[in-house]
């Protein structure tokens, strides 16, 4: 099992329409996770951090289960603006925080 | 602050050639790391310094590559001699301390293809 798994997509989904994306993960000990966005030909930029207790920014939430190793992205009331890549980073095995990257899920959003 | 530089941009070379990459991280940060990503792998990490000190390079494909941090401005991947499956994204990341919550900032990126 890799240590790190999304679903490529692409999810095609019209304005306005709620989208959410998994990322399963395979280090049971993992600490800390991230979701990142790269644009088309762009650097991976950090999105948001994920807590424990699932946290919020504007449209955006993001949850962890625990139990099933997985974190999720919630994104509300998709803009054109939000078609991008969203990476998740989990650490490595072995307990440190350096992050893992999935091969990323793809949005497109159409008007 | 100008954010994390990378140079070149873009590089094509010939198989067998010898291809420097550079980063020049983001000043105050002590951990500066090499990604490379590609459709088939995504991104995957080569190394990482802390200090100017490799911690960590068992992402480092094979001998044909290898990677310097002779100072806390500067660092170099290099990959001696290319082979057009080295083709790829390389980007270079850098971030203070490495923590539960810690962000890393990525370069642009440089876009390598070996002929």
């Amino acid at each position: 099992r890799k240590e790190v798994e999304q679903d490529p997509g692409p999810f095609n989904v019209p304005e306005g329409a709620t989208v959410a994306f998994n990322c399963t993960y395979s280090n049971s000990a993992s600490q800390s996770f991230f979701w990142y966005r790269q644009d088309c030909r762009k650097e991976p930029k950090l999105l948001m951090s994920v807590y424990s207790s699932g946290n919020e920014d504007g449209r955006f939430t993001a949850q962890l289960n625990r139990a099933s190793q997985y974190i999720s992205l919630l994104i509300r009331d998709s803009k054109l603006s939000d078609s991008a890549t969203y990476l998740c980073a989990v650490p490595l095995s072995g307990g440190s925080y350096i992050p893992t990257f999935g091969r990323g899920t793809s949005l497109i959003v159409h008007p | 602050d100008a954010g994390v530089i990378q140079s070149p941009r873009h590089e094509v070379t010939e198989m067998g050639q010898e291809v420097t990459l550079r980063c020049k991280p983001i000043s105050g940060h002590d951990y500066l790391f090499w990604y490379r990503q590609t459709m088939m792998r995504g991104l995957e990490l080569l190394i990482y310094f802390n200090n100017n000190v490799p911690i960590d390079d068992s992402g480092m494909p094979e001998d044909r590559f290898s990677a310097k941090m002779p100072n806390a401005s500067f660092s170099t991947l290099k990959i001696q001699p290319s082979e057009p499956r080295d083709s790829a994204v390389y980007f270079c990341a850098s971030s203070v301390g490495w923590g539960a919550s810690t962000e890393a900032f990525f370069g642009q990126g440089t876009r390598l293809t070996v002929v």
